[in-house]
Order: structure tokens, then C-alpha cells, then sequence
């Protein structure tokens, strides 16, 4: 079964901790994404990836760094400079290559800083 | 900037029609998405329009004016599983190609 996945659906962590977010694909896809959302708001692109080895910040990428070492993986780490952290993440794939590229979404990680 | 509206929320009854819009102003349009998402869950995709016109997939169309700045997502039949938010996303050139994505129209069905 072709999909992304993510994990873990909830975690919860104390303020000034770095947290991990995993997000592993098995549909070859080349792109690979990373949004925050929050309540009232449309999803903000933090980091995204359109081929192993290379990765561009988003519109937000203060406080977030990620890695691309292999084409299944896109991790996201939530360091401590982040300063409002809580929030529902969503990891997205798609093909790449221009044309309809549609993206595909994995089930999100809600992060909870206490 | 770039900048993309939708209504907040909409109520519709079981069995009707509901239309719901998204107006954008973007630099370079390069097509828009439409997603569904059921609280706590994945946004799921639904239509694709890049050129002026009408995209029907069964009970589900999407309409797109480039000239207007505006689309529309039409849902038919409305079943009580359609309660769920609709985002409305533009890819455009002074995005870098990336989406940008509305703040989402809940729509609650009633019976």
C-alpha cells in the first residue's frame, strides 16, 4: 500500500526541548513538504525539498530545520527558538516535475508544548 | 502579495446544492487546488484547474476564471459525510511555484 506516513499522531513536549517529526513516503515521489496549521488559518509552508540532498525554506522557517539523506524521508525538527510551536504539522508528497503536480498529504503530528 | 479568500463557513441541507468561492490575487497563476479535510485529518484532494472552465467529477465541480481572479467548488447531492472544511490553493509564479493556501470554508450539513 502506496502512502506517506507520520509519526506520531500526538506529542507532547516541555518548552525549550528540540522535537522530530518523522515523515517517510513510498510513492517515488521527488517533492516533499512540510506545513504548519493552525486554527483560522490556511496552511504555511515551513520547508520544502524537490530533490534528495536539496531543500528551500518556506514562508516560516524560523525556528525549523529539516534534512532530505534519502528520497523516503523529510524530517522536521522543532527546535526551542520556535517560539509558538503548538501547532497541528502536515507532511505532503507529490511527483514533481511542473504539470498538475498534486500533493498528497500524510495524517499530521499534533505538537503540544507544555 | 499573494493573498486568497474564502468564506469562513456555510450551512447547507442534506440532498442540496452548495456553492462555495475563492477569489485570489496572485503574480503568474499556475493553476488551483481545492482539498477536503475532516477535523483532525489530512487535507484529501479533490480538483485541479489550471485553464478558464468547468471540471465535473461526479458530485463534485470546480469552476476557474483566470481573468476574474475567482473560483468555486460545487457540491451536488450533499450527503451528511460533506461536512467537513474545503481549502482553496493557488500556485503562481510569485510564489515560487509553491501553494498558497486560503484559511479554508467550514461546511456544516444539516439533515
Amino acid at each position: 500500500d502506496g502512502g506517506i506516513t507520520q509519526s506520531p499522531k500526538y506529542l507532547f513536549r516541555k518548552e525549550g526541548q528540540n522535537v522530530t517529526l518523522s515523515c517517510e513516503q513510498n510513492l517515488n515521489h521527488d517533492a516533499m513538504y512540510w506545513y504548519r496549521q493552525d486554527p483560522g488559518q490556511g496552511l504555511r509552508l515551513i520547508y520544502y525539498s524537490q530533490i534528495v540532498n536539496d531543500f528551500q525554506k518556506g514562508d516560516i522557517a524560523e525556528g525549523y530545520s529539516v534534512s532530505r539523506e534519502k528520497k523516503e524521508s523529510f524530517p522536521l525538527t522543532v527546535t526551542s527558538a520556535q517560539k509558538n510551536p503548538t501547532a497541528f504539522y502536515l507532511c505532503a508528497s507529490s511527483p514533481g516535475g511542473g504539470g498538475t503536480d498534486t500533493q498528497y498529504f500524510g495524517p499530521g503530528t499534533r505538537l503540544t508544548v507544555l | 502579495g499573494q493573498n486568497i479568500d474564502q468564506p469562513t463557513e456555510m450551512t447547507a441541507t442534506e440532498g442540496a446544492i452548495v456553492q462555495i468561492n475563492c477569489t485570489y490575487q496572485t503574480s503568474g497563476f499556475n493553476g488551483l487546488f481545492w482539498y477536503q479535510q475532516h477535523a483532525g485529518e489530512a487535507p484529501t484532494f479533490l480538483s485541479y484547474n489550471v485553464l478558464d472552465g468547468l471540471e465535473e467529477k461526479g458530485r463534485f465541480s470546480s469552476f476557474l476564471s483566470r481573468s476574474k481572479g475567482y473560483s468555486y467548488l460545487l457540491l451536488k447531492e450533499l450527503q451528511m459525510k460533506d461536512s467537513a472544511s474545503y481549502l482553496c490553493a493557488v500556485r503562481a509564479r510569485d510564489s515560487n511555484y509553491q501553494l498558497i493556501w486560503g484559511a479554508g470554508t467550514k461546511l456544516i450539513i444539516k439533515p
